[in-house]
């Protein structure tokens, strides 16, 4: 079984709709980001979350928000859907007492018409 | 700020050429290096890291050397095989005590290995 797992894998939605992204991971990591990816662009920070209690900007959360229910699960929200986000989407989690390794789910493609 | 810089792909090569994808940083302070690939539908998994000047990451073939000097990071493989073809990002995290593990990554360099 994959240790971090992203729910759905596929999305196409409508302008203005709200959709949410999950992602678990059974690694037990601290740590949990929301990335995205675009075209020539390279990852993006979303998110990051170091624990349930603490939840930070990335550096482009507009439009974006998260919730952290436990240790395991990280969740974005994208309240009112827009083109512009139109994105391949990926969590990943580290461990901070530990090395530096990200480690990243299969990622959600996520088409907003 | 911090950024990283990854030459344009994308990379066509014959099976057992020789592969340099180029990688140049910006950052404050002494950060890690790291290089990842991404196969098709995959998400991203490390291939090798250094987290210090002159340390010499190596993977499955791949090898890259932490040039503090020139501020530089290349991935090198001496032949590859089709199975490389994938997506291959740079990416540092900052040093120091007060790091928070963010990555930044660099655009990506798509390489195509033809048989």
């Amino acid at each position: 079984d994959a240790d971090v797992t992203q729910t759905p894998r596929n999305r196409i939605t409508k302008t203005g709709k709200r959709i949410m992204l999950e992602c678990s991971q059974t690694k037990g990591h601290d740590r949990m980001y929301w990335y995205r990816q675009d075209p020539g662009l390279g990852l993006r920070l979303i998110y990051y979350s170091f624990d349930v209690k603490d939840i930070n900007k990335g550096e482009i959360s507009d439009g974006y928000s998260v919730s952290r229910q436990a240790q395991a699960k990280f969740s974005l929200s994208l309240e009112s859907a827009i083109p512009n986000q139109t994105a391949l989407y990926f969590c990943a989690t580290s461990d901070r007492g530990g090395p530096d390794t990200q480690y990243f789910g299969p990622g959600t493609r996520l088409t907003v018409l | 700020g911090n950024s990283v810089t990854q030459m344009e792909g994308p990379v066509t090569l014959s099976e057992e050429a020789f592969l340099t994808i180029n990688c140049t940083y910006t950052a404050t302070g002494y950060p890690s290096l790291f290089w990842y690939v991404q196969y098709p539908g995959e998400g991203l998994q490390l291939l090798l890291k250094a987290t210090k000047a002159d340390d010499k990451g190596s993977n499955k073939g791949f090898e890259a050397t932490y040039r503090k000097e020139t501020t530089s990071f290349h991935l090198e493989k001496g032949s590859v095989q089709v199975s490389d073809s994938a997506v291959y990002f740079c990416a540092l995290k900052e040093g120091g005590s007060g790091n928070t593990g963010k990555l930044i990554f660099g655009q990506g360099t798509t390489l195509q290995v033809k048989p």
